[in-house]
């Protein structure tokens, strides 16, 4: 079966530090990756996604993460946070096959000013 | 482009009752879900569709039932809603750029 963990519940990064959110998998075959962000009172939005190809893709508002699959890792990073980047992040999963994404539990980031 | 639209975005019932949420997407996705979310649990799928004319069960489908009505649109119905029901139910729909779009959520109590 295909899983995602997402190891920190809560994250905190002051404004203008470089901020880390973790990502672990597990998945049969070759994985397809997503990072997605959710707003208070909001549905998610999709930051990025890694298919194939060059192991650090970038997506939107200047995040971008990093495939590693020897460590079945997908964790996303950001130079320097904005207060405006608190959210809740949740990293998602899925193999080739047309197979519904299995989503983390989530990680609430909170950048402090 | 609406997107993924849901109705309605919060609900209210009694143990028992019945209601059934509306989905609908506008670009022409073949492939719809209904997720739920809960404190703590991430998203849980219920049941996703990966084709008009299909339905498939999820990780949580005990107590739902769901219609693929057209291509557009994904129904998920409460047959006799239950307390551990409350939720916020998000539909998503995905083509073929492999990435889900989601609904606004309906927040749903049951009391």
């Amino acid at each position: 079966a295909q899983s995602v963990a997402q190891p920190e519940d809560q994250v905190n990064v002051a404004e203008g530090n470089p901020l880390t959110v973790k990502c672990t998998y597990s998945v049969s075959g070759n994985p397809y990756l997503f990072w997605y962000v959710q707003y208070p009172n909001r549905g998610l939005q999709f930051l990025l996604k890694y298919i194939t190809g060059d192991n650090l893709v970038k997506g939107s508002y200047g995040f971008e993460a990093e495939f590693n699959k020897s460590q079945t890792s997908f964790h996303l990073k950001k130079p320097s946070a904005l207060v405006s980047d608190s959210a809740l992040y949740f990293c998602a999963a899925r193999n080739s096959g047309n197979t519904p994404l299995v989503f983390g539990k989530g990680t609430r980031l909170s950048v402090i000013a | 482009n609406a997107g993924v639209t849901q109705t309605p975005k919060f609900q209210v019932l009694k143990t028992g009752q019945s209601m059934t949420l509306q989905c609908a997407q506008d670009m022409n996705h073949n492939s719809m879900y209904w997720y739920r979310q809960d404190p703590g649990m991430g998203l849980r799928l219920i049941y996703y569709s990966a084709s008009e004319g299909t339905t498939d069960k999820g990780e949580v489908p005990n107590g739902y039932n769901v219609s693929r009505l057209n291509k557009r649109e994904f129904s998920l119905r409460l047959e006799s809603a239950a307390p551990s029901q409350t939720s916020v139910y998000f539909c998503a729909s995905g083509g073929t750029l492999y990435e889900q779009y989601f609904g606004p959520g309906t927040r749903l109590t049951v009391t």
